[in-house]
């Protein structure tokens, strides 16, 4: 069975400066992975997926991951972190039948 | 537009009596689930219908109905709402359940259980 883990369920960083956002995934098939972003008082929006075409994948927003079998891990970066940036962040993936397993989430603040 | 909307998004109720929660999509979606999100679970898949009169349970389906009569409407019904099931729910509609499908959700609907 897919599950994954996203490590720190809070994070914290200063406006301008990286934004990294760890996942780990455990799957039994090649996993198709996606990370969805969740603004205050909002639905779940798709930020960007994995589907086996590259390994390092670009989403929206100036978001990025990158696709690392070897260490089963699906990392999201933005180079600089925006105030609008502040959203709670979701990974996730994808069984052979469609079936999304999520993540805890990961709550992002964004300081001046 | 393509959205998918819910109704209500605030609902305050008291054990033991029924409600409804409505999700349409106007998208031509097959696919269509709902999930409940709780802090530090992430969000569970409650059911799913992969086709107008097809519906199947997710993970944690207990105390909830769906019905699929139109591709369209998918809603959710509490029919004896407990406190436990105070959570924030979303609607999700994906064009087929194939697994690189992007699922799109729903604003979600905050329910409260007295």
């Amino acid at each position: 069975a897919q599950s994954v883990t996203q490590l720190g369920s809070h994070v914290s960083v200063s406006e301008g400066a990286l934004v990294l956002l760890r996942c780990n995934y455990s799957s039994s098939v090649p996993p198709y992975l996606f990370w969805y972003v969740q603004y205050p008082n909002q639905g779940l929006q798709l930020l960007l997926k994995y589907t086996s075409a590259a390994t390092l994948v670009k989403g929206i927003n100036g978001f990025e991951a990158e696709f690392k079998k070897s260490e089963t891990s699906f990392h999201l970066t933005k180079p600089s972190a925006h105030m609008s940036d502040a959203a709670e962040y979701f990974c996730a993936v994808s069984d052979s039948w469609g079936k999304l397993q999520f993540g805890a989430g990961t709550q992002v603040v964004v300081t001046p | 537009e393509a959205q998918v909307t819910q109704n209500p998004r605030y609902l305050i109720t008291v054990t033991g009596k029924k409600l409804t929660v409505t999700c349409s999509q106007n998208m031509n979606h097959e696919y269509m689930s709902w999930y409940r999100q709780d802090p530090g679970l992430g969000l569970r898949q409650i059911y799913y219908s992969m086709n107008v009169e097809v519906t199947d349970k997710g993970d944690v389906p207990e105390g909830y109905k769906v019905s699929r009569k139109e591709k369209r409407n998918f809603p959710l019904i509490l029919e004896s709402p407990s406190p436990n099931q105070t959570s924030l729910y979303f609607c999700a509609s994906s064009l087929t359940r194939a697994y690189q499908e992007t699922q799109y959700f729903g604003p979600g609907t905050r329910l409260l259980v007295l």
